[in-house]
């Protein structure tokens, strides 16, 4: 069956430090890989994806994602975290089944302390 | 640019009852999706729009969902009759391409049903 997995529910970090979210995913076929952001009250926001070419995509905020097709991750990353960059971040994934399909993971909630 | 516009942003109703929202994309944006987001969940497609056509309906349940875009425009959501589980937000979100486009999303209505 085609599925996403967000094996974290929450992660979280000290502000400066390298911050990482981890999606993997069963899908067969070249999936289209995203990843959305939910801040508090506020809804959700597109920041980066991977369609083809270059493994390593940037995205807004300061994010990235590397593609991994052997290991079928899209772990979203940052370099150095911000207090502003805690909210609810969701990985999902487009295929192509006799139809366009689309399956959201179930979020990880990312904590940055001060 | 305006943004995916979705009203009423909160309904309470009780079960049996019957309820629509509606939902306004970008302009210029052929694909329109309805989902439906649990509280602690991520978003759940319901039904996805190409212009005016029904791309991938898979996971609506028909007995009592339905969904149109008259016009490949605007879209409204109807549920008759509602059932406590269908408690959650639901949110349109829109894009230019159905395949390789991000999605943009509207804020959401949240639906109570007591």
């Amino acid at each position: 069956a085609q599925s996403v997995a967000q094996p974290e529910d929450q992660v979280k970090v000290a502000e400066g430090n390298p911050l990482t979210v981890k999606c993997t995913y069963s899908v067969s076929g070249n999936p289209y890989l995203f990843w959305y952001v939910q801040y508090p009250n506020r809804g959700l926001q597109f920041l980066l994806k991977y369609i083809t070419g270059d493994n390593l995509v940037k995205g807004s905020y300061g994010f990235e994602a590397e593609f991994n097709k052997s290991q079928t991750s899209f772990h979203l990353k940052k370099p150095s975290a911000l207090v502003s960059d805690s909210a609810l971040y969701f990985c999902a994934v487009r295929f192509y089944s006799s139809a366009s399909k689309i399956i959201f993971g179930s979020g990880t909630r990312l904590s940055i302390r001060p | 640019e305006a943004g995916v516009a979705q009203s009423p942003r909160y309904k309470i109703i009780e079960k049996r009852q019957s309820v629509a929202f509606w939902c306004n994309p970008i302009s210029g944006h052929a694909t329109l999706y309805w989902y439906q987001q649990i509280l602690g969940q991520g978003p759940k497609l319901l039904i996805q729009f190409q212009n005016n056509g029904v791309v991938d309906d898979s996971q609506l349940p028909k007995d009592r969902f339905s969904a149109e875009r008259l016009k490949g425009v605007d879209s409204t959501l109807k549920i008759q009759p509602a059932k406590l589980e269908d408690s959650a937000v639901y949110l349109c979100a829109s894009s230019l391409d159905g395949l390789a486009g991000e999605q943009y999303f509207g804020p959401g209505t949240r639906l109570t049903v007591t």
